[in-house]
């Protein structure tokens, strides 16, 4: 399945600082889902948007769903350093029989 | 509550040599698993679909006979990589959706497989 895309592929910020990363993918969709992942470690599931919503929130995270361009973004407001990881998006697709397809990933490093 | 337990979670094997990992859902039934292979700084690529009771179904460019997957109960699939080589080493991790609405992904924490 193709990937989708993410940018920026890599963002450091300060501490408290707000953090924003996009997404974009390629093809009709049920929902976009946002992962986190620490290096070497499985994924954790941050948030999930359906393909009727356009925002949601949830504590200190943010996320937007722009189903005409395709697009999502996920802010982080507030950050710390422990939000240090990797953020991945993934797609839903509606011809994907639940499979997720991967957005390339944002590599976050929050300086202290 | 509901998790994916996967092992091993690092294994280091000589070339030629088969290695098998072990995907496990606590608490839940998991009549599909997914296995996904990440190369370093890489995203996730999905390498197969494994059913209960069923064959796997595998991505485009995976080998299946490489690449075994048994899912013989509704908590466990296994991903065997059969006569490894240098080119396999690679972070294997498995995933489950809980539930029956098929949206939130439960992961493993991976396997790191490195092979000499």
């Amino acid at each position: 399945s193709q990937q989708g895309e993410e940018d920026p592929q890599a963002l450091s910020i300060q501490e408290g600082e707000n953090a924003t990363m996009n997404c974009s993918y390629k093809t009709s969709i049920n929902n976009l889902q946002w992962y986190r992942q620490n290096s070497g470690r499985g994924l954790v599931h941050l948030i999930l948007i359906r393909s009727n919503e356009r925002e949601k929130h949830s504590g200190r995270l943010r996320v937007t769903l722009d189903t005409s361009k395709k697009s999502s973004s996920l802010l982080i407001t507030a950050s710390r350093a422990a939000d240090t990881a990797s953020y991945f998006c993934a797609s839903d697709e509606e011809t994907s029989g639940s499979r997720l397809t991967f957005g390339e990933g944002t590599q976050l490093t929050v300086n202290p | 509550g509901a998790v994916v337990s996967q092992h091993p979670s690092r294994v280091i094997c000589k070339s030629g040599t088969s290695v098998k990992i072990e995907c496990r859902s606590l608490d839940f039934q998991a009549t599909t698993m997914f296995w996904y292979r990440q190369f370093p700084k890489q995203s996730l690529m999905l390498m197969a679909t494994s059913n209960e009771g069923s064959k796997a179904t595998y991505e485009q460019g995976v080998e299946k006979d490489k690449f075994l997957i048994n899912h013989a109960s509704l908590t466990l699939s296994t991903l065997t990589v059969t006569s490894a080589h240098p080119e396999d080493s690679s972070f294997y991790i498995c995933s489950a959706y809980r539930g029956a609405a098929n949206e939130k992904l439960l992961f493993g924490s991976g396997t790191q497989l490195s092979v000499l």
